[in-house]
């Protein structure tokens, strides 16, 4: 498709659970981004993939966190030992180049709800 | 390092009414502001962004905002409110040439009544 899809659209797990999230970005945008957007709170910045550059990972809230990105496109958001705690909306947005005006493209979320 | 601060986290206007949506921001550097929205059930979609140009920035369905640096400010307006334009709208700041450190405010949810 032309823009950025994500699945699965909807998780639903039990606490303690891992869960796999994935972004498929536009093809041929070099920066993928990975947002969490809890209830009433506005977008919590995660992690930023470059190109070849070792990725951003500043944003992650802890270690029960991590991401990859296999041959510069699909990305995978891993989270571990779910807590309640982490449900929310994980968005995922890609970005053609290195240019700062350029527009990050945002995929529709997976909703994650953690029991 | 750069923040926004959206006054108000509901904003319901009547259709054909303005639409004024305010946005102040912090930042060490000339910034670069953006408005996105987001309707149910879907990923954010730009509506206009400030890169140092123009200080009125005009952006898709109407929506246009203002730079104001003695302000801090920059507000999202619509003349004329559409039942179609409600959503949740996020303003967002980053520094030039540092895109990925974009900042989000917390949203503001647009409820246009008939």
């Amino acid at each position: 498709g032309a823009g950025v899809s994500q699945s699965p659209s909807n998780k639903v797990t039990e606490k303690g659970k891992d869960v796999e999230l994935r972004c498929d970005p536009i093809s041929g945008h070099t920066a993928l981004y990975w947002y969490r957007q809890s209830l009433g709170q506005g977008l919590e910045f995660l992690i930023y993939f470059q190109g070849n550059s070792a990725p951003d990972k500043s944003g992650l809230p802890s270690d029960r966190f991590s991401a990859e990105r296999t041959g510069g496109s699909v990305s995978t958001l891993t989270i571990q030992r779910t807590q309640q705690e982490d449900s929310a909306v994980y968005l995922c947005a890609s970005r053609l180049a290195g240019g700062s005006t350029d527009t990050q493209y945002f995929g529709p979320g997976t909703r994650l709800t953690v029991l | 390092a750069q923040s926004v601060t959206q006054l108000g986290s509901h904003v319901s206007v009547s259709e054909g009414a303005l639409v004024l949506l305010r946005c102040n921001y912090s930042s060490s550097v000339p910034p670069y502001l953006f408005w996105y929205v987001q309707y149910p059930n879907q990923g954010l979609q730009l509506l206009l962004k400030y890169t140092s140009a123009a200080t009125l920035v005009k952006g898709i369905n109407g929506f246009e905002a203002e730079f104001k640096k003695s302000e801090t400010s920059f507000h999202l307006t619509k003349p004329s409110a559409h039942m179609s334009d409600a959503a949740e709208y996020f303003c967002a700041v980053s520094a030039p040439y540092n895109n990925n450190d974009m900042r989000f405010g917390a949203g503001t949810r647009l409820t246009v009544k008939p």
